[in-house]
C-alpha cells in the first residue's frame, strides 16, 4: 500500500519558534509538494520539488523553507514561527496520481 | 487569473437526488484530470480519474470535455456518507515535472 507519511500530525510551537513537518514517501516519487488549507481558501501550494535538491516557490512562499536531500523525503521549513502559519499542512507526492499525506496540524502560539 | 474554476456551494440536496459538479480549465495542454474527495479536517482521497471517454463507478460518473475544457461528476442517488467536499485537479506535466491545480473545492451535503 502506497504511502505519504507526516510524522507531526499535531503540534503547537511558540510564536519565533523554527518549525520542521516531515514528509516521507516510499513510491519512489520524484514530484513533492507541501501546501497549506486553511478555511474557505482551499489548497495553497507553499513549495514543490521536481527532484532531490530541487525546489520550485508556490503561491505562498515566505515565511517558508524547503529541504530535499534525499528523494523519499520533503521537508517544510518554518525560520521563524507566526501565528498567521496556524494552519493544516499537506504533503503531496504524485506518480500516475496525487497521494497525500494525513496532515500536520500545526497551531503557533 | 485562477486556471481552475470550481463552483463552491454549498450544494444541500436530499437522500436520492442526482447531483452533478463542473471544473473548468484554462490551459487546453493540460494532460491528467481527477476528482477527489475530502473530509471534514481529512487529506483529499482519489475518488475517480476522468477520461474523455467517460469514467464510471457506481454511483459516480466522471467526464472530461476537452474542446469545452471542462470537467464533471455526477453523483446518482446520493447517500448521507456522500457529504464531503469534492475537488477537481488538473495536471499539466513537462518532463519529469508536474504541475498539479486544484479547483477550490465544492462543499456537498446530503440530507435526511
Amino acid at each position: 500500500d502506497v504511502k505519504v507519511t507526516q510524522s507531526s500530525r499535531y503540534l503547537v510551537k511558540r510564536t519565533g519558534e523554527k518549525v520542521f513537518l516531515e514528509c516521507v514517501q516510499d513510491m519512489d516519487h520524484e514530484n513533492m509538494f507541501w501546501y497549506r488549507q486553511d478555511p474557505g481558501l482551499g489548497l495553497r501550494l507553499i513549495y514543490f520539488s521536481y527532484d532531490v535538491k530541487m525546489k520550485e516557490k508556490g503561491d505562498i512562499p515566505e515565511g517558508y523553507s524547503v529541504s530535499r536531500e534525499k528523494k523519499e523525503r520533503f521537508s517544510l521549513i518554518l525560520e521563524s514561527a507566526s501565528t498567521n502559519q496556524t494552519s493544516m499542512y499537506l504533503c503531496a507526492s504524485t506518480g500516475n496520481t496525487i497521494y497525500f499525506g494525513e496532515g500536520s496540524w500545526l497551531t503557533v502560539v | 487569473r485562477k486556471e481552475v474554476e470550481q463552483d463552491p456551494g454549498p450544494f444541500n440536496v436530499p437522500e436520492g437526488a442526482t447531483v452533478a459538479f463542473n471544473c473548468t480549465y484554462s490551459n487546453s495542454a493540460s494532460q491528467s484530470f481527477f476528482w477527489y474527495r475530502q473530509d471534514c479536517r481529512k487529506e483529499p482521497k482519489l475518488l475517480m480519474s476522468v477520461y474523455s471517454s467517460g469514467n464510471e463507478d457506481g454511483r459516480f460518473t466522471a467526464q472530461l470535455n476537452r474542446a469545452s475544457q471542462y470537467i464533471s461528476l455526477l453523483i446518482r442517488d446520493s447517500k448521507l456518507s456522500d457529504s464531503a467536499t469534492y475537488l477537481c485537479v488538473v495536471i499539466e506535466r513537462s518532463g519529469s515535472a508536474r504541475q498539479l491545480t486544484f479547483g477550490s473545492g465544492t462543499q456537498l451535503t446530503v440530507l435526511p
